[in-house]
């Protein structure tokens, strides 16, 4: 078992929609969990970060965490072509290494 | 905003060689990453450093070493580079002196290594 998982998509989102990223974690011991977006060709940049249970709201972005069900979700407002990206699941493990998900190609339509 | 540098930005060279990726940051950041990335899929972590002197492999096996003999300098060592090592390779750092507690991963713009 992977210790972070993501749906790799592509996820197709029409602008000016919700898009909704999901993504599940193993090592239950975990305490901080990351978003980051990836654009084609370009390195990783931090979009949220969340530590306990509940939601985070920053901007048109909120990130949620359900430690129970080891279960981390990141919802996009007001979808734009420029949300466009993979999106990352990343994990801080109980060995303080960051681990990270094979990412969701997100698609906003025009 | 991200103070972390790597060289070279791409690099293409025969089977056999030895090769060194730079990495450098300005941000006085004690913890250092490389992982490596295939298009299209994850990143894996591959070796990781809490502050000089101290280097730790990471969860992908990887034929390269690592050193950590200045804070702000994290080279990658391939001493015989093949095929199979044709990848891009990021580095990235955390964590300020001043701010232990910061998790932010700042990343580089990553070495695209080509071995032929």
């Amino acid at each position: 078992q992977k210790e972070v998982e993501q749906n790799s998509g592509p996820l197709s989102v029409p602008e000016g929609a919700i898009a909704s990223l999901n993504c599940t974690y193993s090592d239950r011991v975990s305490q901080s969990f990351f978003w980051y977006r990836q654009y084609s060709g370009k390195s990783p940049e931090l979009i949220m970060s969340i530590y306990s249970n509940g939601d985070k709201e920053d901007g048109r972005f909120t990130a949620q965490l359900n430690k129970a069900s080891q279960y981390v979700s990141l919802l996009i407002r007001d979808s734009q072509p420029s949300d466009s990206a993979t999106y990352l699941c990343a994990v801080r493990n109980r060995d303080d290494k960051i681990i990270f998900g094979k990412g969701t190609r997100l698609h906003i339509l025009p | 905003e991200a103070d972390i540098y790597q060289t070279p930005r791409y690099l293409v060279i025969g089977t056999g060689k030895k090769i060194t990726l730079e990495c450098s940051q300005t941000m006085g950041h004690d913890k250092m990453y490389w992982y490596q990335q295939d298009p299209g899929m994850e990143l894996h972590l591959i070796h990781y450093s809490y502050g000089v002197n101290s280097t730790e492999k990471g969860d992908l096996s990887s034929e390269s070493t690592v050193s950590r003999i200045r804070t702000e300098h994290f080279p990658l060592t391939l001493e015989s580079a093949r095929p199979s090592h044709t990848s891009q390779y990021l580095c990235a750092s955390s964590g300020s002196r001043q701010d232990a507690t910061n998790e932010k991963l700042f990343f580089g713009s990553g070495t695209q290594l080509s071995v032929l």
